[in-house]
């Protein structure tokens, strides 16, 4: 168990919904990556929040937002859904924000099927 | 901008053996990390090892080892005693300040009892 929770654990929606993914970083983990990873490929990086602010954003789609709330939890948020949105959505949390990914560890996942 | 690459998407080996999953990565800088993440049809993502560039001492971690070599920009990682718990995808990544990580496509592979 790495300490990172994300709910739920799987999710099916139709096209043109919005959802919301939620992630509890480990215990005193200030920052949060989150990345999407299709069938069978590597892990793309989405976005990343240190202690509430944003500190790194990658390939994520302007239908895509997520934020990072005072208690640390974050929530990607997910809208106006397509077939090639289907995934595994991860998030991983570490302590920094730099050099935060030596420390990361990664949550089991959310995997989402848009129908 | 960093890239990572695989070129085993699979990989099969006997229990008992040992297997090198290859991994090769292309970056200007000086200074970063490079991982292997495990992925098994759990589908949690474990790290299983991590190299420091600055270091030139390969990281070893109980049957995992790496084989990096830093002018070639490769980074192996080596299974020694396969055992079938081992059967997985595994993720080369590579990491630089500031930056997210960067993933390879991944080897699949196989454990045979």
């Amino acid at each position: 168990d790495s300490g990172v929770t994300q709910t739920p654990k799987h999710l099916i929606t139709a096209t043109g919904q919005r959802v919301t993914l939620r992630c509890s970083p480990r215990s005193g983990d200030l920052s949060v990556y989150w990345y999407q990873q299709s069938l069978d490929q590597g892990l793309q990086f989405l976005i990343q929040y240190y202690n509430g602010e944003e500190r790194a954003k990658g390939n994520i789609l302007e239908r895509f937002s997520a934020q990072q709330f005072p208690d640390l939890h974050s929530e990607l948020n997910l809208s106006s859904l397509e077939l090639g949105d289907s995934a595994l959505y991860f998030c991983a949390s570490s302590p920094r924000g730099d050099p935060g990914h030596t420390e990361a560890f990664f949550g089991q996942g959310t995997r989402l099927t848009v129908v | 901008a960093q890239t990572v690459t695989q070129s085993q998407p699979e990989m099969s080996v006997q229990e008992a053996e040992t297997v090198t999953l290859s991994c090769t990565y292309d970056t200007s800088e000086n200074n970063y990390y490079l991982f292997w993440y495990k992925q098994p049809p759990s589908r949690q993502m474990i790290l299983v090892i991590r190299q420091e560039a600055y270091k030139q001492q390969n990281a070893t971690e109980n049957r995992f080892s790496v084989n990096f070599q830093k002018a070639a920009k490769s980074f192996s990682l080596k299974i020694s005693d396969s055992q079938l718990g081992d059967t997985a995808m595994y993720f080369c990544a590579f990491y630089m300040g500031r930056r997210a990580l960067t993933f390879g496509s991944g080897t699949r592979l196989q454990v045979q009892p």
